[in-house]
């Protein structure tokens, strides 16, 4: 069965400071992949996608970047956290054979920036 | 610009009662609605509807879209406090690969 895994499950970093947040997918292979970011009381905003090894799709300009080395690997990441990148961080997957794309989410990552 | 709308973002019941969550949405390229349930971290996927009409259902959850009025909705009976969680709406970009989602409803189950 397939498996989707996010770390670090919390962080508090100061404005200012680079980010790194790691996801991962086990169980498939050549999965699509979402970041997607959630503020208190709000929705879900995609952020980035990807359907391929170093193939990203940005949906909202900011100072978040994306990369995915490998094909079941994603990272979000930013050279400098403004107070505004403070939320809760979902990556997400989709089988790209079933024709069906519903997507599963991993744990999250609750960023504070402080 | 696509855009998904849920009713009411927040809404507190007794437990026993049945409630109905709605859903519509604006978007240029309709595929598939989905509906998740956010606890306290990850959504978990609970219905993919992509025909007008047929209801899917899972125990007291049950789903229908009608995709020329453009909504679906999402009824729970017997309302537990284990169903009290965010729902989130999210509609399946045809060709894009991607959900846009709703800004969820809230709901509270009151022992």
């Amino acid at each position: 069965s397939q498996t989707i895994h996010q770390w670090p499950a919390t962080l508090v970093q100061p404005v200012g400071s680079p980010l790194s947040l790691e996801c991962t997918v086990e169980g498939t292979s050549n999965p699509n992949l979402y970041w997607y970011r959630q503020a208190a009381g709000r929705g879900l905003q995609l952020l980035f996608y990807s359907v391929g090894i170093g193939q990203i799709s940005s949906e909202v300009p900011q100072n978040l970047s994306a990369s995915r080395p490998q094909d079941r690997q994603f990272i979000l990441s930013s050279k400098k956290l403004l107070l505004s990148d403070s939320g809760f961080y979902l990556c997400a997957w989709s089988a790209t054979t079933s024709g069906t794309y519903e997507q599963y989410f991993g744990p999250g990552t609750r960023l504070t920036v402080t | 610009e696509d855009k998904v709308v849920q009713s009411p973002l927040s809404l507190v019941v007794h437990e026993g009662d049945t409630v109905t969550l709605n859903c519509s949405y604006e978007v240029t390229n309709f595929r598939s609605l989905l509906w998740y349930k956010q606890e306290k971290k990850a959504p978990t996927f609970l219905f993919m509807l992509t025909s007008s009409g047929i209801e899917k259902k899972s125990g007291r959850l049950s789903s229908i879209l009608d995709k020329k009025e453009l909504f679906s909705i999402l009824n729970i009976t017997a309302t537990q406090t284990g169903d009290s969680a965010v729902y989130l709406c999210a509609v399946l970009i045809q060709g894009a690969q991607k959900l846009v989602f709703g800004q969820g409803t809230r709901l509270t189950i009151n022992p």
